[in-house]
C-alpha cells in the first residue's frame, strides 16, 4: 500500500519568507510525528499529533514554527520568516497509534535550505 | 535532559563480518526502544520495538538485546552485506510526551 508521503521534495526559499511542508500519513494511522535533521546533527523531535490534536508543542524550536492536522490526516508544518538555520531535512512519520510500541514509518523528507 | 548515545559513531567492516553496536538510554521511566535503519537517499525504517528487559529481537541477520535496567541495547548484524550499509539509529520513547528521543546513529559501511 502507499506509504507516508511528503511534498515537495525540495525547497529553496529566501531568508524571511514563510513555508509551508506536508504531510500524507499512511491512511488508518492516528498517530504523526514532524522530525527534522539539521547537517551533522541527529534526528531532532518536533510535535506529535493523535488525531488531530497536538498534546505537546514545546519540541517546536520557536514560535515561527505551527503544525496543523485536519481530518486525522494530512498535516502541514509551516515555517514562517524563514532563517538559514532552519535549513534542514524535516521528515515526517505515522503510526498506527501513538504508544511507544508502535513502529513509525517515515516518508521521504523534505530538504528546506534557506538562502 | 534526556540523552541517547550511540556507539561506535561509524564502522567499516568486510563483507562476511559480524558486527555489534551499542545504544545507551536513561534506565529510569523506560517505556519502549526503537531501532531504526537509514539508508542514504531512502527513509529511515523500522528494525525492532523493543518493550520489555530481557527482550532478543531477530529478523534475519539482524538481532537486538535490551537491558532497561542498565539501560543499553545492542545491535547485532551476522555475516555483514554490502546492503547492510546505513546508519542504525535507536530512539527512546518518553512515554510523558509520546516523543523519540533518537541517538545520533552508527554509520556502518561493508566493504565488498
Amino acid at each position: 500500500g502507499a506509504g507516508v508521503s511528503q511534498s515537495p521534495s525540495n525547497k529553496v526559499t529566501e531568508k524571511g519568507k514563510d513555508v509551508e511542508l506536508r504531510c500524507d500519513p499512511i491512511s488508518g494511522h492516528t498517530a504523526l510525528y514532524w522530525y527534522r535533521q539539521s547537517l551533522g546533527q541527529g534526528l531532532e523531535f518536533l510535535i506529535y499529533f493523535q488525531g488531530n490534536s497536538a498534546p505537546d508543542k514545546s519540541g517546536l524550536p520557536s514560535d515561527r514554527f505551527s503544525a496543523e492536522r485536519t481530518g486525522g490526516s494530512v498535516s502541514t508544518l509551516t515555517i514562517q520568516r524563514t532563517q538559514q538555520e532552519d535549513s534542514a531535512v524535516y521528515l515526517c512519520a505515522s503510526s498506527l497509534d501513538g504508544g511507544g510500541g508502535a513502529e513509525q514509518y517515515f516518508g521521504p523528507g523534505t530538504r528546506l535550505t534557506v538562502t | 535532559i534526556l540523552n541517547v548515545e550511540q556507539s561506535p559513531q561509524s564502522l567499516h567492516v568486510q563483507e562476511g563480518d559480524s558486527t555489534n553496536f551499542t545504544c545507551s538510554f536513561p534506565s529510569s521511566n523506560f517505556y519502549a526502544l526503537h531501532w531504526y535503519r537509514w539508508e542514504t537517499a531512502k527513509s529511515p525504517e523500522a528494525l525492532f520495538v523493543m518493550t520489555l528487559n530481557g527482550d532478543e529481537k531477530k529478523k534475519g541477520r539482524i538481532s537486538a538485546t535490551l537491558n532497561t535496567k542498565e539501560g543499553y541495547s545492542y545491535l547485532y548484524i551476522k555475516g555483514s552485506q554490502p546492503e547492510d550499509s546505513a546508519t542504525y539509529l535507536c530512539a527512546f520513547f518518553v512515554d510523558s510526551s509520546y516523543k523519540l528521543i533518537f541517538g545520533s546513529g552508527t554509520r556502518l559501511l561493508v566493504r565488498p
